[in-house]
């Protein structure tokens, strides 16, 4: 079954430092792969999406993500950190079984670090 | 219009009362979701409507009734809810037919407090 595993359940940055988030994904075949944020108090808001058009993927906000086969790897990245990108991430892979569903990982938090 | 809005942003309620969350998009989205988030916990799906009809229930109890009265409105009746089922409820819409691929829109939420 398809699922995602997120490296670090808190990660801090000072501003203007490199944002690295990590997500790995099992899945048994190509899968879908999705990066959520979450402000404080807010619903969720889709950052990215890979859907195997290319492996390079560029987002909202300055964020990309980039996808490696051969690591299982959809790590998200920005070149530098802004106060207003301290929120939750999650990294998500869809679920093909008899429907369709999005299946979250369970979250990285931001901080930034004046 | 990007817009999904939610109400009441905080509801507290009595394990025997009977509550409903509303859930509303005019992006002219044909499937709209809940979800249930605890705290520190990502989001679990619960419902999916697709064209204004069930298309999925993730085994959520009874308790929990969804509606989808028309294209734009999603409710979520309550009632005879247990501590445990505190938590934030967020809605989504989506354009077609639920699949994994369409971009979801999430609404801001009904923080939710069962005494």
């Amino acid at each position: 079954a398809q699922s995602v595993t997120q490296l670090g359940s808190h990660v801090s940055v000072s501003e203007g430092a490199l944002v690295l988030l990590r997500c790995n994904y099992s899945s048994s075949v190509p899968p879908y792969l999705f990066w959520y944020v979450q402000y404080p108090n807010q619903g969720l808001q889709l950052l990215l999406k890979y859907t195997s058009a290319a492996t390079l993927v560029k987002g909202i906000n300055g964020f990309e993500a980039e996808f490696k086969k051969s690591e299982t790897s959809f790590h998200l990245t920005k070149p530098s950190a802004h106060m207003s990108d301290a929120a939750e991430y999650f990294c998500a892979v869809n679920r093909k079984t008899s429907y369709d569903k999005v299946i979250f990982g369970p979250g990285t938090s931001l901080s930034v670090i004046p | 219009d990007t817009e999904v809005t939610q109400t009441p942003k905080h509801l507290v309620m009595g394990m025997t009362n009977k509550k409903s969350l509303k859930c509303e998009q005019h992006m002219g989205h044909r499937a709209m979701y809940w979800y249930k988030q605890k705290a520190k916990k990502p989001p679990e799906l619960m419902f999916v409507y697709s064209y204004e009809k069930l298309s999925i229930n993730e085994s959520v109890p009874s308790r929990f009734s969804p509606e989808c009265p028309n294209s734009s409105l999603l409710n979520l009746h309550l009632h005879a809810l247990q501590p445990e089922d505190s938590a934030l409820y967020l809605c989504a819409s989506s354009q077609g037919t639920g699949t994994a691929l369409e971009t979801q829109y999430f609404g801001p939420g009904t923080r939710l407090l069962v005494l």
